[in-house]
């Protein structure tokens, strides 16, 4: 099965300045991959996700970088302000078996931005 | 609103009694999976079915118990529970087809098992 290591599990930064959070996969069958935020008290929700024909994707702020050879992924937020706040999970899809929306997580980041 | 609607959103039992937590989609979806998610620890999958059939149990103990009557709903019942599973239980849904394999969560049900 698919394992996924994420880091750092605290970030904390200015806000304005850049983060970065990064995780590594085991499977190299993996071919999606998703970052979520979750705020305090409400379930996690998809921000961005990656495929793996594509070696990087932007959406404003936001902009995921995957490495296939290495098997790594990089979740970077620009600019970043206090709402930007929250616990951040990457995921890759294990590409096996007959259940193709199954998502193995990484432990999570605890991005805190200052004002 | 992510179209994933969980009740009840706080729960609190005893560890003889009995209780069901529930999941529901509009959005179309063929898949529903339950995870739980602890402190520290990463969200762990529970259970998956596809197309109303349980196509994933992933060594959860009998105590949890998945129904999906329809693929628009999913039930975890609970009896005999321990301290232990206190957590957040997410339910989750997406579709089976194609490129579009974004999963939708709800808000959970937090969970105190006393």
């Amino acid at each position: 099965g698919e394992n996924v290591e994420q880091h750092p599990s605290t970030l904390s930064v200015q806000e304005g300045d850049s983060a970065v959070i990064k995780c590594t996969y085991s499977d190299s069958a993996s071919n999606y991959f998703p970052w979520y935020k979750q705020e305090l008290g409400k379930g996690p929700q998809l921000i961005i996700d990656i495929r793996s024909n594509v070696g990087e994707k932007k959406d404003q702020r936001i902009a995921v970088t995957l490495n296939k050879t290495a098997k790594h992924f990089s979740l970077h937020i620009t600019e970043t302000q206090p709402e930007d706040s929250a616990v951040y999970f990457c995921a890759a899809r294990y590409a096996g078996g007959t259940s193709y929306g199954k998502l193995t997580f990484g432990q999570g980041t605890i991005l805190t931005v200052h004002p | 609103e992510t179209g994933v609607t969980q009740t009840p959103r706080h729960l609190v039992m005893g560890m003889t009694n009995k209780k069901s937590l529930k999941c529901e989609q509009h959005l179309g979806h063929n898949a529903m999976y339950w995870y739980k998610q602890s402190a520290k620890k990463p969200l762990e999958l529970m259970f998956v079915y596809n197309f109303k059939e349980q196509t994933e149990n992933n060594s959860v103990p009998s105590r949890f118990s998945p129904e999906c009557p329809n693929s628009s709903h999913l039930f975890l019942h609970l009896h005999t529970l321990q301290p232990e599973d206190s957590a957040l239980y997410l339910c989750a849904s997406s579709t089976q087809e194609g490129e579009n394999t974004e999963a939708f969560f709800g808000q959970g049900t937090r969970l105190t098992v006393v």
